[in-house]
């Protein structure tokens, strides 16, 4: 089966970095994704890694290691309206069929202080 | 392009009753996908279906549950003889093609039984 961890909580300032980790074991694996959630809303994809590396998309860049089963999520410049949950997800393959399967972390709650 | 759809937003049923959930994806995609959240947790994958088929079903519990994605009309997640461990918040997810790397996710249903 599929498990992620991911810190429960991060506390940081407008303005600054932070950085929410994320481990993973799953047998196969296709990559990983983060999604964003605001107060229960409906939870919107920020970004996506299949190879190793950082991938940038403006304020917010994701990064991945296979070899270490591990990703974070880099977010710079905060803001007051980045505290949500984030979420990271693993794309995995289906046991005994071509589909694909998306399998979420617990989430990290991001409250960003002014 | 309305984005996925669902309804209610808010339901309530008493224990015993039962609880239709519809979602209506976004224009053009065929997949759709059924997630549960329980407050402070990630979303647990339930079902994966493509019109009128259901593709991977293996998060959905065995009994009171179904799911179905008519030719016509939005899929619709049915759960029979609610109880209160049912609580919680239903969303649904669509996506272009199969293995396409972000879903996009409606507002959800939070279903509060009684």
């Amino acid at each position: 089966g599929q498990s992620l961890e991911q810190p429960s909580e991060v506390t940081a300032v407008e303005g600054a970095i932070v950085q929410i980790n994320c481990t993973y074991q799953t047998s196969g694996f296709y990559g990983l994704s983060w999604y964003q959630q605001h107060d229960g809303g409906a939870p919107t994809f920020l970004s996506y890694n299949a190879l190793d590396g950082l991938e940038e998309t403006g304020r917010f860049s994701s990064f991945l290691s296979r070899s270490d089963s591990y990703g974070y999520l880099l977010l710079q410049e905060l803001q007051m309206k980045d505290s949500a949950s984030y979420f990271c997800a693993v794309i995995s393959p289906t046991k005994g069929s071509s589909a694909r399967q998306l399998t979420f972390g617990s989430g990290t709650q991001l409250t960003v202080l002014p | 392009n309305a984005g996925v759809m669902q309804n209610p937003r808010h339901l309530v049923r008493r224990r015993g009753q039962e609880a239709r959930l519809r979602c209506s994806p976004m224009k053009g995609h065929s997949h759709v996908y059924w997630y549960r959240q329980l407050p402070e947790e990630g979303l647990k994958f339930m079902v994966y279906l493509q019109k009128e088929n259901i593709i991977d079903e293996s998060g959905m519990p065995k009994e009171r549950f179904s799911a179905e994605f008519p030719k016509e009309g939005p899929s619709i997640l049915r759960i029979q003889q609610v109880v209160r461990g049912d609580s919680a918040a239903y969303f649904c997810a669509s996506s272009p093609k199969q293995g396409a790397v972000g879903y996009t996710f409606g507002s959800g249903t939070r279903l509060t039984v009684v």
